[in-house]
């Protein structure tokens, strides 16, 4: 099974918008932390958030905000007031206690934000 | 603060030909380093992690080697390169203590073999 789901494989935005890219996960572990990358076209792996699963309140960090649900296991990053700088790849991945050292991350959702 | 460069940042190499990578850190000790490779206009694959100095381990029977000689130091190698190894090389490094855990990324490398 999938351990990251991103369903999303491309969504487009109007520029000073709000857009919130989904993610799903699968873990058993109960000490786990989220997190979102955000990909340019130069290729960097840019990081953008982190929310652990024990952090009551959502994450957030300047425009970027994740919409944790852990019954649901999804933690959906929320984009608000998007600008033409937000066009990228958008990551979204998880590090478990158990495996300790593992990173598993989703396929990636493509933004576009459109002036 | 801490840093990561990778290099070459391109490389066009023949079918058959040695791959090296190399990967260094900078302002932090003991990080746990990774290789990642994305293909194009896909994920993540992670093909190799080390928590130390000689100690990695491996995710996906390849040809494709890993080594860490010093403690902030990553080398990705191959002896004879194939087509499928073609692709985008990051190399990440994480903190052992502190800080959420996150990943750190390299400015990665990218590799077309012809």
């Amino acid at each position: 099974a999938q351990k990251i789901t991103q369903t999303q494989p491309g969504m487009f935005v109007q520029e000073k918008e709000a857009v919130t890219l989904d993610c799903t996960y699968d873990t058993s572990d109960q000490s786990y932390g989220l997190f979102w990358y955000k990909q340019p076209s130069s290729g960097e792996m840019i990081f953008l958030i982190y929310q652990g699963s024990y952090d009551e309140q959502n994450a957030t960090e300047g425009r970027y905000s994740l919409n944790f649900q852990k019954a649901r296991k999804s933690a959906n990053l929320v984009i608000s007031a998007s600008q033409l700088g937000d066009s990228a790849m958008y990551f979204c991945a998880m590090r478990e206690r158990y495996t300790g050292n593992q990173f598993y991350f989703g396929t990636g959702t493509s933004l576009t934000v459109i002036p | 603060s801490q840093t990561i460069h990778q290099w070459p940042a391109t490389l066009v190499q023949p079918v058959g030909s040695p791959l090296s990578l190399e990967c260094t850190v900078e302002g932090t000790s003991n990080p746990n380093l990774y290789w990642y490779r994305q293909a194009a206009g896909r994920g993540l694959q992670l093909l190799f992690y080390s928590i130390g100095i000689d100690q990695i381990s491996s995710e996906v029977p390849q040809n494709l080697s890993a080594s860490r000689p010093q403690d902030r130091q990553f080398i990705l190698s191959s002896k004879k390169l194939l087509l499928s190894d073609s692709g985008f090389y990051l190399c990440a490094w994480s903190p052992t203590t502190g800080g959420y855990g996150e990943l750190f990324f390299g400015e990665g490398s990218r590799l077309t073999v012809l």
